[in-house]
């Protein structure tokens, strides 16, 4: 079956642009998670849903961050007024939502701004 | 102090070698453990879960020693497409909180 995707796979902006990245997770995966990982490091947690509701967003790094997931399906994490230090690769996993259940990762987007 | 600490190598192994990769984490709470393989460029993949008694699945083998809060990797007879990043992952006490990554530790097995 299809796995999770990600769009866009690269996004080039500018410092100070406001862009959105696109998490499909897999069908009937209940649980979505958004992680960040910067060059030579593993990815950091940054938010976890539960259905539509955000049930942990403390790895978010500051009010800049914001992600959203209205139906419990599709998420969209939004970052404002872009800093070069946003610059990674922006991972995006799902997962059943049930106790053990393992996370799928979808292929990235590779933010980079100038 | 990281959560997850492993050696970010570059292990460069011959063809046939066994190679062991080590992590350690700081939070004794923790209660999944898992080795996750990245290649390059690409997502992090679940490679195997590591359980108390150890468990083995093929070349593989995955230790976790609780009291020391040590978790290991063990590949034998490394392959040429075992090279990639090895990622040292812990979870906490709740199904469904994040998953803490180590940095990762570099393999490149060469012919």
């Amino acid at each position: 079956g299809a796995g999770v995707s990600q769009t866009p796979s690269n996004k080039v902006t500018e410092k100070g642009k406001y862009v959105e990245l696109r998490c499909d997770p897999i069908s009937g995966h209940t649980a979505l998670y958004w992680y960040r990982q910067s060059l030579g490091q593993g990815p950091e947690f940054l938010i976890y849903f539960q259905g539509t509701g955000a049930a942990d967003d403390s790895g978010l790094p500051n009010d800049r961050f914001f992600a959203v997931r209205p139906e419990g399906s599709v998420s969209t994490l939004k970052i404002q007024r872009t800093e070069r230090g946003d610059s990674a690769v922006y991972l995006c996993a799902s997962s059943l939502g049930q106790l053990t259940d393992t996370q799928y990762f979808g292929p990235g987007t590779r933010l980079t701004v100038l | 102090r990281k959560e997850v600490e492993q050696d970010p190598g570059p292990f460069n192994v011959p063809e046939g070698a066994t190679v062991a990769f080590n992590c350690t984490y700081s939070n004794s709470a923790s209660q999944s453990f898992f080795w996750y393989r990245q290649d390059c460029r690409k997502e992090p993949k679940l490679l195997m879960s590591v359980y108390s008694s150890g468990n083995e699945d093929g070349r593989f083998t995955a230790q976790l020693n609780r009291a020391s809060q040590y978790i290991s990797l063990l590949i034998r007879d490394s392959k040429l497409s075992d090279s990639a990043t090895y990622l040292c992952v812990v979870r906490g006490n709740s199904g469904n909180t994040p998953l803490v990554f180590g940095k990762g530790t570099r393999l490149s097995v060469i012919a």
